[in-house]
């Protein structure tokens, strides 16, 4: 099946750094990833649409100056939490779909801890 | 706006019964229904969609789940539960023919099996 790989698993950042995610499709090509955020026990919440070639969608309420996404290449997007502050700490997740009208492969997530 | 509600934060149920996890679901347009599992710290993985055709899909693990239109529900059902089946449970919608393929997922619903 299709894969998509995200690294690191988990990282641990100083408060006013920078962490960038990067989120990549092994086995096929994706125009479009889409990130994920997810807090303890809480369910995922979309906050941007990744765009091979183009600027980002975000979600309203996500900050596109504080979560950077690139989308450089058909099987690589990055997310870097810019100037990161503890309330970032949450769980990231991407996840891609090898094509029209299929199911989204998710990456395993990063656990990021800003402290 | 689309939406997705698991009425029911846990399920408890003992190894061999069978399992049932509520899902409905609002959505302009068709519906593409997809269930998927998440593990403690990890992604998410897929179980099974609906997009079109038969209302009864079967997926991953002897999973199934029953699309039901005029309910607007897409139930997740295991005729005998195993305790590896105990894990957090999402049950996700988009609206693929609207050209939003990002998904809205539901709260969530844990489901614990007992020996």
């Amino acid at each position: 099946g299709a894969v998509v790989s995200q690294h690191p698993s988990w990282v641990i950042c100083k408060s006013g750094t920078s962490v960038k995610i990067e989120c990549r499709s092994l086995d096929f090509q994706a125009t479009t990833m889409f990130w994920y955020r997810q807090f303890p026990k809480q369910s995922l919440m979309l906050m941007a649409t990744s765009n091979e070639g183009s600027k980002a969608t975000y979600e309203q309420g996500v900050e596109k100056d504080k979560f950077l996404i690139n989308h450089a290449s058909l099987t690589l997007s990055t997310l870097t939490v810019t100037s990161a502050h503890p309330e970032d700490s949450s769980f990231y997740i991407c996840s891609a779909n090898r094509g029209r009208n299929t199911e989204a492969f998710f990456g395993q997530g990063t656990r990021l801890t800003v402290v | 706006a689309q939406s997705v509600a698991q009425p029911e934060d846990q399920v408890n149920v003992a190894e061999g019964n069978p399992l049932t996890v509520k899902c409905t679901y609002s959505v302009s347009g068709n519906p593409y229904l997809f269930w998927y599992v998440q593990y403690p710290n990890r992604g998410l993985q897929f179980l099974l969609k609906y997009i079109t055709g038969d209302n009864l899909v079967k997926g991953s693990y002897g999973f199934e789940a029953e699309f039901n239109k005029s309910q607007t529900s897409f139930h997740l059902k295991k005729p005998s539960a195993l305790v590896s089946d105990s894990a957090l449970y999402f049950c996700a919608v988009s609206a693929m023919d609207t050209g939003r393929r990002a998904l809205t997922f539901g709260s969530g619903t844990r489901l614990q099996v007992q020996p």
